[in-house]
């Protein structure tokens, strides 16, 4: 079965700076990870995905991840802070062709400070 | 831009009356999902559905749960006589392949009194 941990409930960081959000993952098969991100009173939107392509996704507004298998994370990243990025972030894993469970972290609210 | 659209955006309900939540998923995808989000919480996975059954479902969906596909375009989910645990924001989604991203409505909450 498959599982998958965001080992930040929150993080705080200044606009401009750095962003990290870390996952971890484990599955039995070959998985397919996503990020969503949902923002206050709105919908869950798609970040990014990895599907066994490129290992280092790139996806809207800056974001990339990459995938480890050695690791088994899919941290979540982007250069340069930016207000509007201040929102719930999801990891989230599929078993490709195993079973139809996709299974969500707990997220990460990331917070903007100026 | 093809969307996942979700009726009632808000409904309140009394605790033991049922409740029906509606989606339409975007129109050539196969694969259907309800997932809730109590208020503060994690997203929870419920019921996904392919191939007109249910393909896996949570603890989460018991006996008061169920879910259709009656014409080819809604999925509904039915909670057949709610509980003030129930109150949450219930997600519908739908993919078109087994490796695809799911796409998300902007989701139905459900207030229970």
């Amino acid at each position: 079965a498959q599982s998958v941990t965001q080992l930040d409930s929150h993080v705080s960081v200044s606009e401009g700076t750095p962003v990290l959000l870390r996952c971890n993952y484990s599955s039995s098969y070959s998985p397919s990870l996503f990020w969503y991100v949902q923002h206050p009173n709105k919908g869950l939107q798609l970040l990014l995905k990895y599907t066994s392509a490129a290992t280092l996704v790139k996806g809207i507004n800056g974001f990339e991840a990459e995938f480890k298998k050695s690791e088994t994370s899919f941290h979540l990243t982007k250069p340069s802070a930016h207000m509007s990025d201040a929102a719930e972030y999801f990891c989230v894993v599929s078993d490709r062709g195993r079973d139809d469970k996709i299974i969500f972290g707990k997220g990460t609210r990331l917070h903007i400070l100026p | 831009e093809p969307e996942v659209t979700q009726t009632p955006s808000h409904q309140v309900t009394q605790m033991g009356q049922e409740v029906i939540l509606r989606c339409v998923p975007i129109s050539n995808h196969l694969y259907f999902y309800w997932y809730r989000q109590i208020l503060g919480q994690k997203v929870e996975f419920l019921v996904s559905f392919y191939n007109n059954e249910i393909s896996e479902k949570s603890e989460i969906f018991d006996d008061q749960f169920s879910v259709e596909r009656p014409d080819g375009s809604n999925f509904t989910l039915k909670i057949r006589s709610t509980k003030l645990e129930d109150s949450a924001m219930y997600f519908c989604a739908s993919r078109g392949t087994n490796t695809g991203e799911l796409f998300f409505g902007e989701g139905s909450r459900l207030t229970v009194l």
